[in-house]
């Protein structure tokens, strides 16, 4: 079945905690994205990749990082979470256009 | 800059309505616009998209949009609505320009269909 995959779907932390979201997909799509969602404000792209070791920011990178060393994975990094980034995190990958989602990981940090 | 306006946090319609869920963009280019749906706890789903051609799109589910180049809008529209509509939707867009692919999403209207 295609599709993306993120780990862990909830996530509680602590401020300052480094932590890694984990994102893989199964299409062979070689575009990438992070997106959080916050209510009312939509989705909002961290970073995207293009390709492997590709690797562009998005509205709102501060924060975050991102790598992609290989086609299928793109984890999220928060190398010292904040609490102002708590929120829903979406994975996609991209083919003509369509964003396939992954299933989300709610993070909470205190 | 590339934005997207939901002007309606929740739209309620009862079942059997048409319903409307309205979305205006704005591009420096030519837009391409998409829909998707959000059931809760799942991620984004896409539902239909206007890249070139005839301006009235039909999607999944029954959906339709239509692109109206005057207005800078691209509302989703179903003849009938059903309960299991009820969801959060989300209009976006991305300038055909941007290389980098990069989609923006509007701040999403909720579908509230009332039996």
């Amino acid at each position: 079945e295609a599709q993306v995959t993120q780990n862990p779907r909830y996530l509680i932390t602590v401020t300052g905690k480094k932590l890694t979201v984990t994102c893989s997909q199964n299409m062979n799509h070689e575009y990438m994205s992070w997106y959080r969602q916050d209510p009312g404000l939509g989705l909002r792209q961290i970073y995207y990749s293009m390709n492997v070791e590709v690797t562009d920011k998005g509205d709102v990178p501060e924060g975050y990082k991102v790598s992609r060393k290989e086609k299928r994975n793109f984890p999220l990094i928060l190398e010292s979470p904040s609490p102002n980034q708590t929120s829903l995190y979406f994975c996609a990958s991209s083919l003509g256009g369509i964003q396939y989602f992954g299933a989300g990981t709610r993070l909470s940090v205190l | 800059a590339q934005s997207v306006a939901q002007p309606e946090d929740q739209v309620n319609v009862a079942e059997g309505n048409p319903l409307t869920v309205k979305c205006t963009y704005s591009v420096s280019g030519n837009p391409y616009l998409f829909w998707y749906v959000q059931y809760p706890n799942r991620g984004l789903q896409f539902l239909l998209k206007y890249i070139t051609g005839d301006n009235l799109v039909k999607g999944s589910y029954g959906f339709e949009a239509e692109f109206n180049k005057s207005q800078t809008s691209f509302h989703l529209k179903k003849p009938s609505a059903l309960v299991s509509d009820s969801a959060l939707y989300f209009c976006a867009v991305r300038d055909r320009n941007n290389a980098g692919n990069m989609l923006t999403f509007g701040g999403g209207t909720r579908l509230m269909v009332k039996p």
